[in-house]
Parts: C-alpha cells; sequence; structure tokens
C-alpha cells in the first residue's frame, strides 16, 4: 500500500520557470512533510518541510503547499534552474514513530 | 549543522565475500538510525531500524542473516552484506535523525557485487 503517493513521476521545465510536484497521503497521523534532493550518487538531502499547522511555508525559491483537509501538499520551486535538475522526493513522518513513509520521486528536468 | 557520515561511498566485491557499511552521526547522538536499500530510478525502502544496543528491527522481506546491523556505539551503526550476490547490488543509504534538524540521510553506498 502506497501510503504517500507523488505525481508526476518526471517533469521537465523550462530555465525560469515554476515547478510543481503533488504528493497526496492518507494516514492522518503524520505530523511532518519533508522534501528532499538527490542528485545521482548521493543520497537525498532534506531541501524544505511542514508541520500540519501551517498552510505554506518558503524558503528561498522553494514553497510547500499544504492542505490538510485534503491530506495534500506540494513543492513548488519558482525561476527554475539547470542546477535544480534531480528526483525530489516528499516524505510523510510521524514523529513519535519515527519512520518515514516516502514518495515514489519525481525527476525534474531544468532545460536552459 | 549535523552531519551523518557514510563510508564507503562505493565498494566492489566478488560474490560470496561480505561488504561492512558504516554510518556515523557527528556532533551528536543517535540512539536510532535507519538503513535503506535503493534501486536505480526508484525511491527509497527501508530495511531496518538500527537501534544502539539492542536488536535491529527488520522490515517484512528483509533477510536478517542477509545484512547484519549493528548498533554498538551511539556514533556508529554497520550494515553487513554477507555472502553477497550480483542481485544484493545496489544503493545503500543510512540515516538518523539529529535533535532539531529533522530526519538526516548519509551520501550513501553504491555496492557493486561481480
Amino acid at each position: 500500500q502506497q501510503q504517500v503517493k507523488q505525481s508526476p513521476q518526471s517533469l521537465i521545465v523550462q530555465k525560469g520557470g515554476i515547478s510543481i510536484i503533488n504528493c497526496a497521503y492518507e494516514n492522518t497521523a503524520f505530523d511532518y512533510f519533508p522534501w528532499y534532493q538527490q542528485f545521482p550518487g548521493k543520497g537525498p538531502a532534506l531541501l524544505i518541510a511542514i508541520r500540519p499547522d501551517v498552510s505554506e511555508k518558503k524558503e528561498g525559491r522553494f514553497t510547500i503547499s499544504f492542505n490538510k483537509s485534503a491530506k495534500q501538499f506540494s513543492l513548488h520551486i519558482m525561476d527554475s534552474q539547470p542546477g535544480d535538475s534531480a528526483t525530489y522526493f516528499c516524505a510523510a513522518f510521524s514523529l513519535g514513530y519515527q519512520k518515514v513513509t516516502f514518495g515514489i520521486g519525481t525527476k525534474l528536468q531544468v532545460i536552459p | 549543522g549535523a552531519v551523518v557520515s557514510q563510508h564507503p561511498s562505493w565498494v566492489i566485491c566478488k560474490s560470496g565475500t561480505s561488504v561492512k557499511i558504516e554510518c556515523r552521526s557527528l556532533d551528536f547522538q543517535a540512539t536510532t538510525m535507519f538503513w535503506y536499500r535503493q534501486f536505480p530510478k526508484q525511491s527509497l525502502m527501508l530495511m531496518a531500524t538500527s537501534n544502539e544496543g539492542s536488536k535491529a528491527t527488520y522490515e517484512q522481506g528483509v533477510e536478517k542473516d542477509k545484512f547484519l546491523i549493528n548498533h554498538a556505539s551511539l556514533t556508529l551503526s554497520t550494515l553487513t552484506v554477507t555472502s553477497a550476490h550480483p542481485e544484493d547490488s545496489s544503493f545503500y543509504i543510512c540515516s538518523a535523525i539529529p535533535p532539531g534538524y529533522g530526519y538526516t540521510f548519509g551520501s550513501g553506498t553504491r555496492l557493486t557485487v561481480v
């Protein structure tokens, strides 16, 4: 059972455009929602994270939008750059349970 | 910031031999660490939860005797792939939860069994 559904699986965006990746979760016990960026041959790196008591969090060009009632959250990358080309994973985490459930990943390619 | 250090970053071994991968927490103590496996173009699959001073908790379908986990100190967990075979070739990643930093991953180990 896939507890965190991520879409799309691949995304091509022109430089300067907005990249949007969506995730939906099922388990209402999740209380921490991070996004990870992974380059080939490297471990995932935490990009930005949100807790369910806020609807939006912005860090530089990266924004998480969170809709608790719909059990959905999304990552927006503004002014996308070729250096943003990577695989992005959404995740959901229960702080008490300490296990992370990952989405399937989105391979983003930003073309010049 | 808190760092999870993983070593080696890549290893090639012969079929039938064993390989040890180390995961260290730098500047913080980790009573719990996690080991993941990632196949090409796929998401991360949790293999086991490593608990300092006690037995690891393995996920369903993961062979305990194949993937030995030892967490003998608060800063070191090791994963040993025993009697490795080509199908064990994969990208292995550890993680920990530094206080105040959220879920943090090591840089990963690319294992190739020939």
